[in-house]
């Protein structure tokens, strides 16, 4: 199974931050990733497949970049309603994989 | 509008078995995946597998084989999931997700489904 390994797995920032989550496959996926947002109590949201393509109705300042095994998602400027967690999810193979989770934790 | 609504929540013994369901609507049922995906209590994701709701083909976690069996209801657009055996390390949330086969994502989630097992 291909493991996703995600950095780092918490961070605090502030309201107007721009942050970056990383995210790095241990064998090429070439674009097959999707980045999710999840929230307490509420089911994962997809925000970017295909590394960097946005999901309708997602802010444009969520975005992703990358291909092979290294991947980024950055938020331009953070707002309130995105303190939370994010989980990269790699879509080439069987078994699908996520990443640990990085926690978004207001500073 | 595109919704996937899951049974409600379940306490079982270990050894026993659950069966969750996920109740889809608002789009052609047949033309997606399934795909189900757990989160234990404080955790991660864990993909468990999917099912094609077109032709009932399944691709499951090696790890679930042989205590998962996923179905579908194409004539009440349902998808469920049974799992045997139970152990504590299964209690968790369990989401079911509309797969878009062609891109192979998972767009819409269920609520969740609470299982807890313990004696």
């Amino acid at each position: 199974a291909i493991r996703m390994t995600q950095s780092p797995s918490s961070f605090s920032a502030s309201t107007g931050d721009r942050v970056t989550i990383t995210c790095r496959a241990s064998q090429g996926i070439s674009s097959y990733l999707a980045w999710y947002q999840q929230k307490p109590g509420k089911a994962p949201k997809l925000l970017i497949y295909a590394a960097s393509t946005l999901q309708s109705g997602v802010p444009s300042r969520f975005s992703g970049s990358g291909s092979g095994t290294d991947f980024t998602l950055t938020i331009s400027c953070l707002q309130s309603e995105d303190f939370a967690t994010y989980y990269c999810q790699q879509y080439y193979s069987y078994p699908r994989t996520f990443g640990q989770g990085t926690k978004l934790e207001i500073k | 509008q595109v919704q996937l609504v899951q049974s409600g929540a379940e306490v079982k013994k270990p050894g026993a078995s659950v069966k969750v369901s996920c109740k889809a609507s608002g789009y052609t049922f047949t033309s997606y995946g399934i795909s189900w995906v757990r989160q234990a209590p404080g955790q991660g994701l864990e993909w468990m597998g999917w099912i094609s709701a077109y032709n009932g083909n399944t691709n499951y976690a090696q790890k679930l084989q042989g205590r998962v069996t996923m179905t579908t209801d194409t004539s009440t657009s349902t998808a469920y999931m049974e799992l045997r055996s139970l152990r504590s390390d299964d209690t968790a949330v369990y989401y079911c997700a509309r797969e878009i086969s062609k891109l192979g994502i998972e767009d819409y989630w269920g609520q969740g489904t609470l299982v807890t097992v313990s004696s």
